[in-house]
């Protein structure tokens, strides 16, 4: 099974709007980690804001702020007042377990920020 | 700049070649991980040393090997390479445990072409 799963390939957003990348999970443990990177057009991987299981608010960072519904096993991210600069590849990630710090990577969403 | 760099950018070369990939991690950062990002596989995990030794391996070929030395830069060797070995290879590094969440921070990653 698929450990994080987004699907949503591709999706195109006006600029301005808001957005929800969409990202659930599965995993038998209780301390884990869930991440979101952005790696745009030039390739570089960006990390853009973490949750923990534990943690019993939504984590936010700026623009961006990640719905955690535990129960759901979702993790989305939430950009605000999305901008062209926001193009890109986004990924979820997940380490799960205590000591483990390897990320396991979805297959992303290709967002597109049209003017 | 991330802080964690990673030379080649670019490299060319043609089956059944060998090739090294370098990383830096970022100044006191101990853990290294490598990853590999193919069109059709994803993001996907391949080995992590911590400090020198290898903490956890993940989907590493058995021609791929990777070493960490003593000043904590790490090597990536791919050998007998393959088209299907054409990537964009990333390495990341994370603070020492207790320091947060274990963001990895990404370089730029190298991309190969295997012809």
């Amino acid at each position: 099974a698929q450990k994080i799963t987004q699907t949503q390939p591709g999706m195109f957003v006006q600029e301005k709007e808001a957005v929800t990348l969409d990202c659930t999970y599965d995993t038998s443990d209780q301390s884990y980690g869930l991440f979101w990177y952005k790696q745009p057009s030039s390739g570089e991987m960006i990390f853009l804001i973490y949750q923990g299981s534990y943690d019993e608010q939504n984590a936010t960072e700026g623009r961006y702020s990640l719905n955690f519904q535990k129960a759901r096993k979702s993790a989305n991210l939430v950009i605000s007042a999305s901008q062209l600069g926001d193009s890109a590849m986004y990924f979820c990630a997940m380490r799960e377990g205590f000591g483990n710090e390897k990320l396991t990577f979805g297959t992303g969403t290709r967002l597109t920020i049209i003017p | 700049d991330s802080g964690v760099t990673q030379t080649p950018k670019h490299l060319i070369t043609a089956t059944g070649q060998r090739v090294t990939l370098r990383c830096s991690p970022r100044s006191g950062d101990l853990s290294v991980y490598w990853y590999q990002q193919s069109l059709d596989q994803g993001l996907q995990f391949l080995i992590q040393y911590y400090n020198g030794e290898e903490r956890a391996k993940g989907n590493i070929l058995e021609r791929f090997s990777a070493q960490q030395f003593p000043d904590l830069h790490s090597e990536l060797n791919l050998s007998s390479l393959e088209l299907g070995d054409s990537a964009l290879y990333f390495c990341a590094s994370s603070a020492p445990r207790g320091a947060g969440a274990n963001v990895l921070t990404f370089g730029a990653g190298s991309r190969l072409t295997v012809l």
